[in-house]
């Protein structure tokens, strides 16, 4: 099976802040990488599709890069309401997660 | 409008089986490149995929929990309804189901997701 890591576990950053999230494969997974957002108490809400696309009505802040093993998840001007916690997945697959607070 | 709706019992004893159904509407089990998984999370952890389903009855279940697991759907009544037996405490956690889009290139995502149902395991 695919094993997928993320890094940091957490993180803390002001708003306004360029956040980036980096989410690594254990084997070559093309591009076939998404990104979710979890709100506290709330289900997962899928941001980023196919590793750089981003889902109809999702904020342009948000944006995805990368192939192969190693990708990368930005917020490019952290917002009050982007507090969550992030995860890639591939396949049936989810990272560990990161958690976004404001600092 | 694409929702998913999970129900079934909020408590759950150990050595029981947790019955889960997922209940769809605005969009049909029998459209192609389709399908709904389950997934878990418990309290404060990550997300746990545990099986899937897809229009053509194909079937896919999480490797460690294959053996407690079985999953079916009944397109007539749009549910999809997951079974797990011999439930402990480590399995109390949030289950949610998940519209699935795959396509046989290796895209997969999971575009809508229910609510979650929290099930609690204790005697």
């Amino acid at each position: 099976d695919i094993q997928m890591t993320q890094s940091p576990s957490s993180l803390s950053a002001s708003v306004g802040d360029r956040v980036t999230i980096t989410c690594q494969a254990s084997q070559d997974i093309s591009n076939y990488l998404n990104w979710y957002q979890q709100k506290p108490g709330k289900a997962p809400k899928l941001l980023i599709y196919d590793a750089s696309n981003l889902e109809t009505g999702v904020p342009s802040r948000f944006s995805g890069s990368g192939s192969g093993t190693d990708f990368t998840f930005t917020i490019s001007s952290l917002q009050p309401e982007d507090i969550a916690t992030y995860y890639c997945q591939q396949y049936t697959t989810f990272g560990p997660g990161t958690k976004v607070d404001i600092k | 409008q694409v929702t998913l709706k999970e129900s079934g019992p909020v408590l759950v004893k150990p050595t029981e089986t947790l019955t889960l159904t997922c209940t769809v509407s605005g969009f049909s089990l029998s459209n192609a490149r389709m399908g709904v998984s389950w997934i878990r999370q418990p309290p404060g952890k990550a997300l746990e995929w545990l099986a899937h389903i897809f229009s053509n009855d194909e079937k896919s279940y999480s490797t460690s929990l294959k053996s407690r697991l079985t999953i079916s759907k009944d397109t007539s009544k749009s549910q999809v309804v997951l079974t797990m037996t011999n439930m402990d405490p480590v399995d109390t956690a949030t289950y949610y189901c998940a519209r699935i889009l795959a396509d046989s290139s290796g895209y997969f995502l999971f575009d809508y997701w229910g609510q979650g149902t929290l099930v609690t395991v204790s005697s």
